[in-house]
């Protein structure tokens, strides 16, 4: 009964970096997205995901990458962190219809 | 997309009622309004969806007039634990292109 697993729940990197925040379902959804969500603000789409191969970008798409091969997995891949991304990253996997999102429980990254 | 217009903020006292008002004029015939819950680091929940008229389960009720351009989102008899971010999104995977956007929510707090 996992859901959506976020991995890691915690990291800090230093400005420069590069790592990939790892995301899973095991709901078969199609559809998946990564947000981040800024000290007392709301959700801001990054990219999301209609299905294995295809990825669009949302709001805020610049330093980030990901890519989508398998149903079960959305790794966002950040190229070269700036402290500017320094925030609680959320993944969700959805259902279309009715549409209902279903979340991680969020990996906090601080860049230093 | 539907753009979603809520208040920013609201405070309440335990065993009140909590009524929180989105409007969305410009709502699509097929668009769902739905509303998720988020508690201080975790990912949103679902709470309640509707389409017209009301809907109402164990956490919540949902009032949606006929011409639709607004909902109402009614907590009963709200606790110290409903303190939370409350999010209305309107729309449906197939007309946003599978884009789920989140508004800046309304902050609900409950004072003993």
């Amino acid at each position: 009964n996992a859901g959506v697993t976020q991995t890691p729940k915690f990291q800090v990197l230093k400005t420069g970096q590069s790592m990939t925040l790892q995301c899973a379902q095991d709901m078969n959804h199609e559809y998946m997205s990564w947000y981040r969500q800024d000290p007392g603000m709301g959700l801001r789409l990054i990219h999301y995901s209609v299905g294995a191969g295809i990825t669009d970008q949302g709001e805020v798409p610049n330093g980030y990458n990901v890519s989508r091969s398998t149903t079960e997995d959305f790794p966002l891949r950040l190229l070269s962190a700036a402290p500017s991304q320094t925030s609680v990253y959320f993944c969700a996997s959805s259902r279309i219809d009715p549409p209902e999102a279903f979340f991680g429980q969020g990996t906090r990254l601080t860049v230093v | 997309l539907a753009k979603t217009t809520q208040p920013i903020s609201m405070d309440s006292y335990e065993g009140q009622e909590v009524n929180i008002t989105c409007s969305h004029n410009n709502i699509a015939t097929n668009d769902y309004i739905t509303w998720y819950q988020q508690f201080p680091s975790q990912g949103p929940r679902f709470i309640i969806q509707g389409y017209k008229t009301k809907v109402t389960n164990e956490v919540a009720s949902l009032f949606i007039p006929a011409d639709r351009k607004s909902s109402t989102l009614s907590l009963p008899r709200v606790s110290l634990s409903d303190t939370a971010v409350y999010y209305c999104l309107v729309g449906g995977f197939y007309n946003q292109g599978g884009k789920l956007i989140f508004g800046q929510g309304t902050e609900l707090s409950v004072k003993p």
